[in-house]
């Protein structure tokens, strides 16, 4: 089986860095994916960790340890867009890509 | 990326009816998935539907319950059968997509959002 913890909800202030972690159990690990989505609307893809390390794209970056089993999303220089759930989805090597496992999602409330 | 249209986008029906909902993708894909997300809960796939073969189901899920059908590479529609208030949720057609990394990414459509009372 697996399990994806995350935490529920964060809230921050524009301007400033908030890191989302996410923890996972799994068997056959493949890969970890992060979206974005806004409320009332479909999920949007962010990023994707096969290797240990931080991957950056711009405001946006994503760490991925295997043997901790262990993730995280850092989102820099908040703006108020982006208040949102962000969701943290694991691959198994067995399954296709398009079966993921999805923990539960962190609601990012973002402040003047 | 594929551009996905789903339809309705919202719905509200009463108990014992049924709803369909359909997908439209702008592109060629062998495999369409489909995810429910209920209230506060993550997303669960539901069923892959296979172009020219029946569908395969996620463990919860039967196809009494949910019939797919998939008659082309580029449409796919879920019924939602039986209606029950559990069954409100947001239900989102998705397929995989290529990227230059070497992994495919899911691409979802706009989504569905069942009320049922």
């Amino acid at each position: 089986g697996q399990n994806i913890d995350q935490p529920t909800e964060m809230t921050a202030t524009e301007g400033a860095i908030v890191q989302i972690n996410c923890t996972y159990q799994t068997s056959g690990f493949n890969g970890l994916f992060w979206y974005q989505q806004h409320a009332g609307e479909a999920p949007t893809f962010l990023s994707y960790n096969v290797l240990d390390g931080l991957e950056e794209k711009g405001r946006f970056s994503s760490f991925l340890s295997r043997s901790k089993g262990y993730s995280y999303l850092l989102l820099k220089e908040l703006q108020m867009k982006d208040s949102a759930s962000y969701l943290c989805a694991v691959k198994r090597v067995r399954d296709s890509w398009g079966k993921l496992q999805f923990g539960a999602g962190t609601q990012v409330v973002v402040t003047p | 990326s594929a551009v996905i249209s789903q339809k309705p986008s919202r719905d509200i029906c009463q108990r014992g009816t049924s709803l369909t909902i359909q997908c439209q993708v702008d592109s060629q894909v062998t495999m369409m998935f489909w995810y429910r997300q209920q209230p506060g809960q993550s997303l669960t796939l539901i069923a892959t539907a296979n172009q020219g073969s029946e569908a395969t189901y996620e463990s919860g899920f039967v196809i009494d319950k949910f019939p797919i059908s998939r008659p082309n590479l580029t449409f796919s529609t879920l019924t939602v059968s039986n209606l029950s208030p559990e069954d409100s949720s947001i239900y989102l057609c998705s397929v995989a997509w290529g990227q230059s990394s070497g992994a495919n990414v899911l691409t979802f459509g706009a989504g569905s959002r069942l009320t049922v009372l």
